[in-house]
């Protein structure tokens, strides 16, 4: 099974918006509404930041949000800021109790 | 607070078998599945398999099937993650995590590495 589908990287200044798209199937993104975002710093875990297609966990900022448009799912950062400089991984149901994640997205705060 | 905390790094030869562990804590052990999952260097994230802490069904990606096994201690609120026949492959940061709010708690992670 391929991993999904993410641009290698973003860039956007401080203050823009950017979105991270995440490319899937039927059999994954398109079949269930269970999409995750994690944010992963250099050297650390990765951190949930949106989870079943636009849930934000409690002290994730709210300039986080996510959504999905048929195999899409999307994540939109608003209000960019330094400390959003990191890689993106998103991260699907893939039915059989399987899970598949994407190739990661670099995001540059310009 | 809730936690997961893994043991710590190793050094394998190639062909040789690794376990790590993940103890939770501040929760109900029992109450969520773990999840495994490694990242090579400069690598995405890969899922590998989790284990139903409740009644310790496991599903494994068809990836490893075979070399792969996951097993938990409800005494010890302890997940184990053995992986066999390692390769140099096989040399990444495993991770475990808790399945509640997505993949809503990290451990630390843990560096295995394969050298002859």
């Amino acid at each position: 099974q391929s991993a999904l589908t993410q641009p290698r990287s973003v860039s956007g200044s401080p203050g823009q918006s950017v979105a991270i798209s995440c490319t899937g199937s039927s059999s994954d993104v398109g079949a269930y509404n269970f999409v995750s975002w994690y944010q992963q710093h250099p050297g650390k875990a990765p951190k949930v930041m949106i989870y079943d297609v636009t849930k934000r966990p409690s002290g994730v900022p709210d300039r986080f949000s996510g959504s999905k448009s048929g195999n899409t799912a999307s994540l939109t950062i608003s209000g960019l800021q330094t400390e959003d400089e990191a890689d993106y991984y998103c991260c699907s149901y893939a039915g059989d109790y399987t899970l598949i994640f994407g190739g990661g997205t670099t995001l540059t705060v310009l | 607070q809730v936690q997961l905390v893994q043991s710590g790094a190793e050094v394998k030869e190639p062909g040789a078998s690794v376990q790590v562990s993940c103890k939770g804590s501040g929760y109900t052990f029992t109450s969520y599945a773990i999840i495994w999952v490694r990242q090579a260097p400069g690598q995405s994230l890969e899922w590998m398999g989790w284990i139903n802490t409740g009644n310790g069904d496991t599903t494994y990606s068809q990836k490893f099937q075979g070399r792969l096994t996951i097993t938990r201690d409800t005494s010890a609120n302890t997940a184990y993650m053995e992986l066999s026949g390692l390769s140099y492959e096989d040399t990444a940061v495993y991770y475990c995590a808790r399945n509640h709010g997505g993949l809503g708690v990290w451990g630390q992670g843990a560096l295995v590495t394969v050298s002859s």
